[in-house]
């Protein structure tokens, strides 16, 4: 069956550190993935979106890798901040059978000053 | 410009009744896709419309359905409503087919008592 996982247990860091986020498929073939932030209460806001054909993205401090073999990408926030606190959430999108976006249950990052 | 509006923004239902969630797009967006999102389970899609055509539809039981108006704007409608079906109910729209960044509004939050 379809799946996307990203790891369920928060990642804790210290402030200024690199955070790397995992997010891991199977039984997808998406020609394109998302990262977005979540914070408690709202919706989520869109970070990157990387295609197929590209192996890194960068926008400011994220950098976001995809591997279309391994079926993972890599979320890197560098030099991170308290207010980077928030969940984080891969997206895929799939467009045989119709088109949607299924999303990861998220990953809890904390910063700590 | 306006972002995704979803009104109303809190909910209580009794179960057995039914609910209708409304989400205003983006001005010039087309594409209106609705997720349920609940602790345990993460953001599940629900459905998402095109120019007024539902396009997919998530694993959702039929008491789950929705429509789109002619100005993009999409309701999603709830009937025999159950103690399960709390959650925060996502709206997010996007400028076209696949290959679009999602835009969310803040979300419904529904209790079933």
């Amino acid at each position: 069956s379809q799946k996307i996982e990203q790891n369920s247990e928060a990642l804790n860091i210290q402030e200024g550190k690199t955070a790397t986020l995992t997010c891991n498929y199977t039984n997808y073939s998406p020609a394109y993935l998302q990262w977005y932030r979540q914070d408690p209460g709202r919706g989520p806001v869109f970070l990157l979106l990387i295609r197929e054909n590209e192996k890194e993205k960068r926008k400011e401090r994220l950098k976001v890798t995809f591997d279309t073999t391994l079926k993972q990408s890599l979320f890197h926030i560098t030099a991170s901040q308290p207010a980077d606190s928030a969940t984080y959430l891969c997206a895929l999108d799939q467009t045989t059978g119709g088109f949607k976006t299924i999303f990861g249950a998220g990953t809890r990052l904390f910063v700590k000053a | 410009k306006a972002g995704v509006t979803q009104t109303p923004r809190y909910l209580i239902k009794t179960r057995g009744q039914q609910v209708t969630l409304s989400c205003s797009p983006i001005s010039g967006h087309r594409s209106v896709s609705w997720y349920q999102q609940t602790p345990g389970q993460g953001l599940q899609f629900l459905f998402e419309y095109f120019s007024e055509t539902q396009r997919n539809k998530g694993n959702f039981p039929g008491r789950f359905s929705g429509r789109q108006f002619s100005n993009s704007r999409s309701e999603m409608n709830v009937s025999t409503l159950e103690l399960g079906d709390s959650a925060l109910y996502l709206c997010a729209s996007s400028s076209g087919p696949a290959n679009s960044e999602a835009f969310f509004g803040q979300g419904t939050r529904l209790t079933v008592v």
